[in-house]
């Protein structure tokens, strides 16, 4: 089945960076984007981003441009999303969800990975 | 972009219609057929429940449906249950890759 594994829980000191890190099975990735969605506690979902698995094509939510950098790697599908200069504002559950489009983004996420717990604390 | 503008609750009684809405700009909603709603359980991954306004992936069930008209979105579920009380989000398609969230419809079921 599709599925989408998300790497363990991080926690971080204010200033540093994160890599979570998102490992398709059950589909070509190749075939398909990747997006990348964040909740802060309390709070809504907010899209930071997509990847596409096809070519590395990127879209970035202005909010998060500059310190945010979406990857993939074709050889073991995985992507991977990297965050800088945490501030605790950043303490969120991250997901990942594999996007329809596979050259533009196409707002159609399933399904999603199983979320990352980030806490940025000093 | 602004977030897209949701009830922040919603409520009916089991076997009732709900519908939750969506509203956002010319520039996305109006925009473009690419409106997708989300339910999302607490602790628990976002799943897909409409997409493209008013498509429905396999195993959603059809008591689910979506609508759109002008700068607003909206979402119905039909002869609710109480495994449908959850959080909704709505997102649409806003231009040159990008994307806005709606800030979330919690719906209860009575």
């Amino acid at each position: 089945q599709v599925q989408l594994v998300q790497s363990g829980a991080e926690v971080k000191k204010p200033g540093a960076s994160v890599e979570v890190s998102c490992k398709a099975s059950g589909y070509t990735f190749t075939d398909y984007g990747i997006s990348w969605v964040r909740q802060a506690p309390g709070q809504g979902l907010e899209w930071m981003g997509w990847i596409s698995a096809y070519n590395g094509k990127t879209n970035y939510a202005q909010k998060f441009q500059g310190r945010v950098t979406m990857t993939t790697d074709t050889s073991t599908s995985t992507a991977h999303m990297e965050l800088s200069s945490l501030i605790s504002d950043d303490t969120a559950v991250y997901y990942c969800a594999r996007d329809r489009g596979r050259q533009q983004l196409a707002n159609c996420f399933d399904p999603w990975g199983q979320g990352t717990l980030l806490t940025v604390s000093s | 972009q602004s977030a897209l503008t949701q009830p922040p609750s919603a409520s009916g009684s089991p076997g009732q219609s709900v519908t939750v809405s969506c509203t956002g700009t010319s520039s996305d909603v109006g925009a473009y057929n690419y409106v997708s709603w989300y339910q999302h359980h607490p602790g628990k991954a976002p799943k897909l429940m409409i997409y493209d306004v008013s498509k429905r992936p396999s195993g959603v069930p059809d008591r689910f449906s979506g609508s759109k008209s002008g700068n607003t979105a909206s979402l119905t579920v039909s002869g609710l249950q109480a495994e449908d009380e959850a959080d909704y989000y709505c997102t649409s398609y806003a231009g040159s890759n990008n994307l806005v969230f709606g800030g979330g419809t919690k719906l209860t079921v009575l």
